[in-house]
């Protein structure tokens, strides 16, 4: 299947700090990434969508203001969250569909966020 | 009424067991169904696509029930390394695909 890359594995920050969190398709083009989180013992909660070129489609209850998206090319997607606190403590997942039949997701490795 | 449900688990077999999970979905118009996999603190990754045929790949086969409105899985001859949660996913095709997905089913094989 198709490689997605995410960038960095695991971060620690102190709580006020800016992370950003790098989305990669690696061999193919991605129109469209999904950015998700996952709480612990938890399903995946989708946060936005993100269009190439455009901007990102965020779920309800989901800041804009806090989790910004970039999708700057066809093979980039990124997510900072802003002013981190504790509670944004996550494993934050991101994938990219693959326009065609099927429109199978493949997943990046994740991002463990842990905010002190 | 959540839009895609599955049953929490976990799901205790031993070797060799046959186990079958369903995924239930309530919009009608949901068009493209997927198994994926997930292992402790590591990301879901594709099992199969789930067609109007139904699919099957090795121990592993997926159907689909559009009149009542469910996705199975079933394992056959269980392994240690099947131990994991197992994740449906039920999205409309076309442009504005957004997925979502259940809560996932644990499923733990022991010797």
């Amino acid at each position: 299947g198709a490689v997605v890359s995410q960038h960095p594995s695991r971060v620690i920050c102190k709580s006020g700090t800016s992370v950003k969190i790098e989305c990669r398709s690696l061999d193919f083009q991605a129109t469209t990434m999904f950015w998700y989180r996952q709480f612990p013992k938890q399903s995946l909660m989708l946060m936005a969508t993100s269009n190439e070129g455009s901007k990102a489609t965020y779920e309800q209850g989901v800041e804009k203001d806090k989790f910004l998206i970039n999708h700057a090319s066809l093979t980039l997607s990124t997510l900072t969250v802003t002013s981190a606190h504790p509670e944004d403590s996550s494993f934050y997942i991101c994938s990219a569909r693959v326009a065609g039949e099927g429109y199978e997701q493949f997943f990046g490795p994740g991002t463990r966020l842990t905010v002190l | 009424r959540k839009e895609v449900e599955q049953d929490p688990g976990p799901f205790n077999v031993p070797e060799g067991a046959t186990v079958a999970f369903n995924c239930t979905y309530s919009n009608s118009a949901s068009q493209s169904f997927f198994w994926y996999r997930q292992d402790c603190r590591k990301e879901p990754k594709l099992l199969m696509s789930v067609y109007s045929s139904g699919n099957e790949d090795g121990r592993f086969t997926a159907q689909l029930n559009r009149a009542s409105q469910y996705i199975s899985l079933l394992i056959r001859d269980s392994k240690l390394s099947d131990s994991a949660t197992y994740l449906c996913v039920v999205s409309p095709s076309g442009g504005s695909y957004i997925p979502t997905f259940g809560r996932g089913t644990s499923l733990i094989v022991h010797p």
